[in-house]
Formats: structure tokens, sequence, C-alpha cells
């Protein structure tokens, strides 16, 4: 299985930067992607998704690169605040599947004030 | 608040007993998912219930079920527990199954000891 908390990739950055968070997905069957933040304590919170028909999708302060190529996944995070400490996971679902998600390692970022 | 609710938010039990955790999706909401989240393992997909029938099973042990009720409610059942079922356990729900997001809980934290 995969490792995360001890283990987990550590992205530091300072308050007001950008932040690129890297994910490989496993799946070339994959269609779906999606981003989750999580939080010390809490569940997954769901930031952005996208289709696989798509490379790129904008939201608030956040964006969503994919490239289907090399199944890699970005997010990137405008102006980085303390708020956006947490580990971010990228999760896919495989087309034809009923939804369940599969979820990558994670990455913890820490924003420095 | 992702409008998910998990019943307890904590639970500690001794190894070979049976507990069940509860979960209320959003309104609307078909589709019920449970995760697992340990510190060796990551967020791991358990399984997948849609109008009250299973629909996906994931690294689901024998020794743990789970079913949906009429009022779309659903329950996960842990039995003879044992020290490495301690974890996260989440409940994501979301609105129709295939290309939508799941909505997390904030999860039920079991300690067997």
């Amino acid at each position: 299985g995969e490792s995360v908390g001890l283990h987990l990739p550590t992205l530091s950055v300072q308050e007001g930067d950008n932040s690129i968070i890297n994910c490989a997905y496993s799946n070339s069957a994959s269609d779906y992607f999606i981003w989750y933040k999580q939080e010390s304590g809490k569940g997954p919170q769901f930031i952005i998704d996208i289709r696989s028909n798509m490379d790129k999708r904008q939201g608030q302060r956040v964006t969503v690169l994919l490239n289907k190529t090399v199944k890699h996944l970005s997010l990137q995070i405008a102006a980085t605040q303390p708020g956006d400490s947490a580990v971010y996971f990228c999760a896919e679902k495989i087309v034809g599947s009923q939804g369940n998600l599969i979820f990558g390692k994670g990455t913890k970022l820490s924003v420095k004030p | 608040d992702s409008g998910v609710t998990q019943t307890p938010k904590h639970l500690i039990t001794a190894t070979g007993q049976r507990v069940t955790l509860r979960c209320s999706p959003r309104s609307g909401d078909l589709s019920v998912y449970w995760y697992q989240q340990s510190l060796d393992q990551g967020l791991q997909f358990l399984i997948q219930y849609y109008n009250g029938e299973e629909r996906a099973k994931g690294n689901i042990l024998e020794r743990f079920s789970a079913q949906q009720f009429p009022d779309l409610h659903s329950e996960l059942n842990l039995s003879s527990l044992e020290l490495g079922d301690s974890a996260l356990y989440f409940c994501a729900s979301s609105a129709r199954q295939g290309l939508t997001e799941a909505f997390f809980g904030q999860g039920t934290r079991l300690t067997v000891v």
C-alpha cells in the first residue's frame, strides 16, 4: 500500500507565493480527477475537479492541469495563505467504474508566514 | 460543513469486539462510499452503495460489512476487531454514480486497544 503520515512528501512555501503540488496517477483508463484538501482532524474537502477531455481548469485561486500523455496532474494555488496548510490528495476515477475514487499518497503543504 | 454526518466521532474499543459506524449522506445523495485512512495505507476505498444496493467493493475485509438503508443512511460494521483496524473511517456521498465529486464526512476515529 501507499504510505502517508510520516512519509508524506512535504512542500514548504512562503505566504503569498504560488504553490504547485504534483500527482502522478496510475491508470490510463481514468477519466475524472479530483483534488482534495485534508486539514488535521477533518475529512477530505473537495477543491476542484477535471475531466479527461480537458487539460486545464481554473477555480478561485486554484488551477488544475492534466497531462494525459505522462499521466500527471498538478494543483496550482495562487497567493498561498496560512489557511492553505493541509495535506492535498489527488484522486482518480476509472472509466466504467461505479465511481469509487482511488487516492494518491498525498502531499503536505506547509505555509510559512 | 460537507453535509455528510458521521457518528460517533471517536470510538475506543477492545480487540475482538464489534462496532457500528453510522453515516448520513448529504440530502438527496444516493451514493455512499466508505474509506479507511491509516498512517501506513493512506485512504483506501472499502465499499460503495447506491440507492440501497452494493455497487463496488474495494479492500474490505470479510470481518467488515456495510449496508445502506431505505432512508439512504449507511452503517459500517466492524467485527472481531484487531489492533490493526485502528484508523479513521470516512464516509462520502455523491448525487449519483459516475463522474461527480464525492463529499466527505468528518470521519470516525476508531482506536482498538
